[in-house]
Protein backbone atom coordinates (compact mmCIF):
# COMPACT_ATOMS: atom_id res chain seq x y z
CA UNK A 1 0.00 0.00 0.00
CA UNK A 2 1.40 3.54 -0.93
CA UNK A 3 2.57 5.60 1.84
CA UNK A 4 3.70 8.84 2.75
CA UNK A 5 7.56 9.30 3.62
CA UNK A 6 9.14 11.49 6.02
CA UNK A 7 13.05 12.30 6.78
CA UNK A 8 14.27 12.21 9.23
CA UNK A 9 12.59 10.80 11.48
CA UNK A 10 14.17 12.37 14.44
CA UNK A 11 15.91 15.94 14.02
CA UNK A 12 17.69 17.29 17.18
CA UNK A 13 19.12 21.31 16.47
CA UNK A 14 20.10 24.08 18.60
CA UNK A 15 18.00 27.19 19.44
CA UNK A 16 18.05 29.82 16.51
CA UNK A 17 18.74 27.40 13.76
CA UNK A 18 16.68 26.56 10.84
CA UNK A 19 15.71 23.16 9.87
CA UNK A 20 13.92 21.54 7.07
CA UNK A 21 12.02 18.81 7.32
CA UNK A 22 10.87 16.69 4.18
CA UNK A 23 7.64 14.77 3.28
CA UNK A 24 7.31 12.10 -0.05
CA UNK A 25 3.05 12.03 -0.54
CA UNK A 26 1.00 9.52 -1.79
CA UNK A 27 2.23 9.70 -5.73
CA UNK A 28 -1.58 10.77 -7.02
CA UNK A 29 -2.50 12.67 -4.10
CA UNK A 30 -3.16 16.38 -4.79
CA UNK A 31 -3.80 17.92 -1.67
CA UNK A 32 -0.24 17.77 1.39
CA UNK A 33 -0.77 18.61 4.55
CA UNK A 34 1.68 19.75 7.75
CA UNK A 35 0.86 19.11 11.31
CA UNK A 36 2.43 18.97 14.36
CA UNK A 37 1.84 17.22 17.73
CA UNK A 38 3.47 18.57 20.92
CA UNK A 39 4.20 15.95 23.22
CA UNK A 40 0.98 14.82 24.91
CA UNK A 41 -1.15 17.37 23.31
CA UNK A 42 -3.79 16.91 20.26
CA UNK A 43 -2.74 17.40 16.81
CA UNK A 44 -2.88 21.03 15.52
CA UNK A 45 -3.19 21.94 11.68
CA UNK A 46 -0.27 24.47 10.60
CA UNK A 47 -0.79 24.36 6.39
CA UNK A 48 -2.51 22.55 3.32
CA UNK A 49 -1.13 22.81 0.27
CA UNK A 50 -2.98 22.80 -3.17
CA UNK A 51 -2.40 23.45 -6.64
CA UNK A 52 1.02 24.60 -5.87
CA UNK A 53 0.29 27.15 -3.80
CA UNK A 54 -1.03 27.18 0.23
CA UNK A 55 -4.68 26.97 0.54
CA UNK A 56 -5.17 27.13 3.97
CA UNK A 57 -3.02 27.75 7.15
CA UNK A 58 -3.53 28.38 10.67
CA UNK A 59 -2.53 31.11 13.20
CA UNK A 60 0.47 29.32 14.23
CA UNK A 61 2.11 28.89 11.10
CA UNK A 62 3.10 32.93 11.06
CA UNK A 63 6.28 33.98 9.16
CA UNK A 64 8.93 31.62 10.88
CA UNK A 65 7.05 28.70 9.05
CA UNK A 66 7.13 27.78 4.80
CA UNK A 67 6.38 25.05 2.78
CA UNK A 68 7.55 24.14 -0.51
CA UNK A 69 6.97 21.61 -3.44
CA UNK A 70 10.64 21.57 -5.02
CA UNK A 71 9.86 19.09 -7.59
CA UNK A 72 6.87 17.05 -8.69
CA UNK A 73 7.33 14.34 -5.30
CA UNK A 74 8.65 16.02 -2.27
CA UNK A 75 6.89 18.54 -0.11
CA UNK A 76 8.78 20.48 2.34
CA UNK A 77 8.27 22.70 6.00
CA UNK A 78 10.79 24.96 6.17
CA UNK A 79 11.74 26.50 10.23
CA UNK A 80 13.28 29.97 10.13
CA UNK A 81 15.32 30.69 13.57
CA UNK A 82 13.75 27.62 15.66
CA UNK A 83 12.51 28.24 19.58
CA UNK A 84 12.19 25.67 22.17
CA UNK A 85 9.00 25.74 22.20
CA UNK A 86 8.87 23.94 18.38
CA UNK A 87 9.79 20.97 19.57
CA UNK A 88 7.00 18.76 18.54
CA UNK A 89 6.18 16.00 15.86
CA UNK A 90 5.58 17.16 12.77
CA UNK A 91 3.61 15.20 10.74
CA UNK A 92 2.80 15.19 7.04
CA UNK A 93 -0.62 14.23 5.09
CA UNK A 94 -1.91 13.78 2.08
CA UNK A 95 -5.04 13.33 0.19
CA UNK A 96 -7.24 12.74 -2.93
CA UNK A 97 -9.11 15.01 -1.43
CA UNK A 98 -12.77 13.15 -0.82
CA UNK A 99 -10.72 10.41 1.41
CA UNK A 100 -9.17 10.47 4.68
CA UNK A 101 -6.02 11.93 4.77
CA UNK A 102 -2.75 9.55 4.58
CA UNK A 103 -0.46 10.45 7.39
CA UNK A 104 3.23 9.74 7.59
CA UNK A 105 5.68 8.22 10.20
CA UNK A 106 6.68 11.96 11.47
CA UNK A 107 9.93 13.83 12.30
CA UNK A 108 10.58 14.35 15.86
CA UNK A 109 11.95 17.87 16.27
CA UNK A 110 13.75 18.57 19.37
CA UNK A 111 15.10 22.33 19.92
CA UNK A 112 17.81 22.34 21.92
CA UNK B 1 -13.90 28.00 15.43
CA UNK B 2 -14.52 25.06 14.95
CA UNK B 3 -14.11 23.06 18.14
CA UNK B 4 -13.77 19.13 18.40
CA UNK B 5 -14.43 17.71 22.06
CA UNK B 6 -14.06 14.02 22.83
CA UNK B 7 -14.78 12.06 25.92
CA UNK B 8 -13.50 10.21 28.01
CA UNK B 9 -10.04 11.15 27.78
CA UNK B 10 -8.81 8.52 29.11
CA UNK B 11 -10.63 5.23 29.75
CA UNK B 12 -9.45 2.43 31.54
CA UNK B 13 -11.47 -1.08 31.00
CA UNK B 14 -10.96 -4.68 31.30
CA UNK B 15 -11.07 -7.49 28.20
CA UNK B 16 -14.38 -8.48 27.12
CA UNK B 17 -16.18 -5.23 28.10
CA UNK B 18 -17.65 -2.62 25.90
CA UNK B 19 -17.73 1.37 26.24
CA UNK B 20 -18.16 4.35 23.75
CA UNK B 21 -16.05 6.90 23.06
CA UNK B 22 -18.33 10.05 22.52
CA UNK B 23 -16.96 13.45 20.04
CA UNK B 24 -18.96 16.34 20.20
CA UNK B 25 -18.56 19.39 17.15
CA UNK B 26 -19.56 22.34 17.15
CA UNK B 27 -20.33 24.14 14.35
CA UNK B 28 -22.17 21.78 10.96
CA UNK B 29 -20.02 19.07 9.47
CA UNK B 30 -20.94 15.56 7.71
CA UNK B 31 -17.41 14.88 7.40
CA UNK B 32 -15.46 13.17 10.54
CA UNK B 33 -12.69 10.22 10.91
CA UNK B 34 -11.76 8.20 13.43
CA UNK B 35 -8.08 7.67 13.93
CA UNK B 36 -6.19 5.80 16.03
CA UNK B 37 -2.22 6.30 17.55
CA UNK B 38 -0.19 4.23 18.95
CA UNK B 39 2.65 5.55 21.32
CA UNK B 40 4.76 7.59 19.21
CA UNK B 41 3.61 6.42 16.64
CA UNK B 42 1.44 7.93 13.48
CA UNK B 43 -2.21 8.54 13.05
CA UNK B 44 -3.47 5.32 11.36
CA UNK B 45 -7.13 6.28 9.70
CA UNK B 46 -9.90 3.68 10.87
CA UNK B 47 -12.90 5.26 9.59
CA UNK B 48 -14.44 7.67 7.35
CA UNK B 49 -18.19 8.94 8.05
CA UNK B 50 -19.28 11.36 5.47
CA UNK B 51 -23.01 11.25 5.58
CA UNK B 52 -25.54 11.34 8.56
CA UNK B 53 -26.26 8.31 10.25
CA UNK B 54 -23.23 6.91 8.66
CA UNK B 55 -22.29 3.33 10.80
CA UNK B 56 -19.08 1.71 10.15
CA UNK B 57 -17.76 -1.29 11.55
CA UNK B 58 -14.46 -3.00 11.69
CA UNK B 59 -13.79 -5.57 13.96
CA UNK B 60 -14.94 -4.80 17.26
CA UNK B 61 -15.10 -1.42 16.55
CA UNK B 62 -18.42 0.59 15.30
CA UNK B 63 -18.12 4.08 14.56
CA UNK B 64 -21.47 6.10 14.09
CA UNK B 65 -22.36 10.08 13.14
CA UNK B 66 -25.56 12.06 13.96
CA UNK B 67 -25.59 15.27 12.01
CA UNK B 68 -28.12 17.11 13.70
CA UNK B 69 -26.88 16.23 16.99
CA UNK B 70 -22.82 17.07 15.59
CA UNK B 71 -21.96 14.20 17.68
CA UNK B 72 -19.83 10.60 16.68
CA UNK B 73 -19.68 7.73 18.58
CA UNK B 74 -16.91 4.81 18.01
CA UNK B 75 -18.27 1.35 20.21
CA UNK B 76 -15.88 -1.21 21.43
CA UNK B 77 -17.21 -4.84 21.59
CA UNK B 78 -15.26 -7.17 23.66
CA UNK B 79 -12.15 -5.06 24.20
CA UNK B 80 -8.89 -6.74 23.63
CA UNK B 81 -5.83 -5.49 24.62
CA UNK B 82 -4.55 -5.02 21.10
CA UNK B 83 -7.15 -2.05 21.16
CA UNK B 84 -4.81 -0.16 23.56
CA UNK B 85 -4.15 3.02 21.67
CA UNK B 86 -5.34 7.18 21.69
CA UNK B 87 -8.02 7.71 19.49
CA UNK B 88 -8.89 10.72 18.14
CA UNK B 89 -11.79 11.91 16.25
CA UNK B 90 -11.27 14.92 13.62
CA UNK B 91 -13.89 17.14 11.51
CA UNK B 92 -13.24 18.88 8.38
CA UNK B 93 -15.32 21.35 6.41
CA UNK B 94 -14.95 20.33 2.63
CA UNK B 95 -12.88 18.01 0.68
CA UNK B 96 -9.57 19.04 1.37
CA UNK B 97 -9.71 21.33 3.91
CA UNK B 98 -7.90 21.11 7.22
CA UNK B 99 -8.55 18.44 9.67
CA UNK B 100 -9.73 19.77 13.38
CA UNK B 101 -9.22 16.99 16.08
CA UNK B 102 -10.21 16.44 19.28
CA UNK B 103 -7.87 16.61 22.28
CA UNK B 104 -7.88 12.24 22.06
CA UNK B 105 -9.27 9.05 24.29
CA UNK B 106 -6.15 6.98 25.45
CA UNK B 107 -7.91 3.84 25.73
CA UNK B 108 -5.86 0.84 28.25
CA UNK B 109 -7.61 -2.38 27.74
CA UNK B 110 -6.66 -4.47 30.89
CA UNK B 111 -6.27 -8.00 31.08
Amino acid sequence: EPEVTQTPSHQVTQMGQEVILRCVPISNHLYFYWYRQILGQKVEFLVSFYNNEISEKSEIFDDQFSVERPDGSNFTLKIRSTKLEDSAMYFCASSEGNQPQHFGDGTRLSIL
Amino acid sequence: ELKVEQNPLFLSMQEGKNYTIYCNYSTTSDRLYWYRQDPGKSLESLFVLLSNGAVKQEGRLMASLDTKARLSTLHITAAVHDLSATYFCAVDWVSGSRLTFGEGTQLTVNP
